[in-house]
């Protein structure tokens, strides 16, 4: 079965201050790659995906993600950060034979101090 | 559209009570999922529609049963609560030509 490790729970920035959040998986095969954001209070949202094609991804809010194959990673990343990115990151992996099915990474807690 | 809803948003259960949560979308999705978050472990699938008459199980189906009632509607029941069932329960639905799952608001259920 696959599995996926978000490197930081928690982490704690500054404003402007640039934002990288890791995350690995394991499994041999061809992946779709999700992360997801959870906001205070609120359901999880997509943030960015990748599926196929270019491995630099751009996302809502300014957020990208990079695929890295030989690395089984998916790190996220944003140059500046803001007090309103303040949630909980979670990547996910769908192996492509597999369906629809998400595994997803234990998340991390981002907060943005003002 | 209201996108996947859920109820209840919370609930309070003594151990060995029983309790439905509902949810249902409105996007005409084929795929439901059903996933408990706990913290520091991400979401765990619990159970799942592929479509309309069908079920299967996910990472943690242990204590808990579903309906996929209609192409609308899936609920997940738990039969006889236990303390490890305290939990926030989501419901999601997915587009299936691009993996992306919707999903609803949550339930923070505590069995005490």
């Amino acid at each position: 079965a696959q599995s996926v490790s978000q490197h930081n729970h928690h982490v704690i920035l500054s404003e402007a201050a640039s934002l990288e959040l890791g995350c690995n998986y394991s499994y041999g095969g061809t992946v779709n790659l999700f992360w997801y954001v959870q906001y205070p209070g609120q359901h999880l949202q997509l943030l960015l995906k990748y599926f196929s094609g270019d491995p630099l991804v751009k996302g809502i809010k300014g957020f990208e993600a990079e695929f890295i194959k030989s690395k089984f990673s998916f790190n996220l990343r944003k140059p500046s950060v803001q007090w309103s990115d303040t949630a909980e990151y979670f990547c996910a992996v769908s192996p492509k034979a597999a369906g629809n099915k998400l595994t997803f990474g234990g998340g991390t807690r981002v907060l943005v101090k003002p | 559209n209201a996108g996947v809803t859920q109820t209840p948003k919370f609930q309070v259960l003594k151990t060995g009570q029983s309790m439905t949560l509902q949810c249902a979308q409105d996007m005409n999705h084929n795929s439901m999922y059903w996933y408990r978050q706990d913290p520091g472990m991400g979401l765990r699938l619990i159970y799942y529609s592929a479509s309309e008459g069908t079920t299967d199980k996910g990472e943690v189906p242990n204590g808990y049963n579903v309906s996929r009632l209609n192409k609308r509607e899936f609920s997940l029941r738990l039969e006889s609560a236990a303390p490890s069932q305290t939990s926030v329960y989501f419901c999601a639905s997915i587009r299936g030509s691009t993996g992306e799952q919707y999903f609803g608001p949550g339930t923070r259920l505590t069995v005490t």
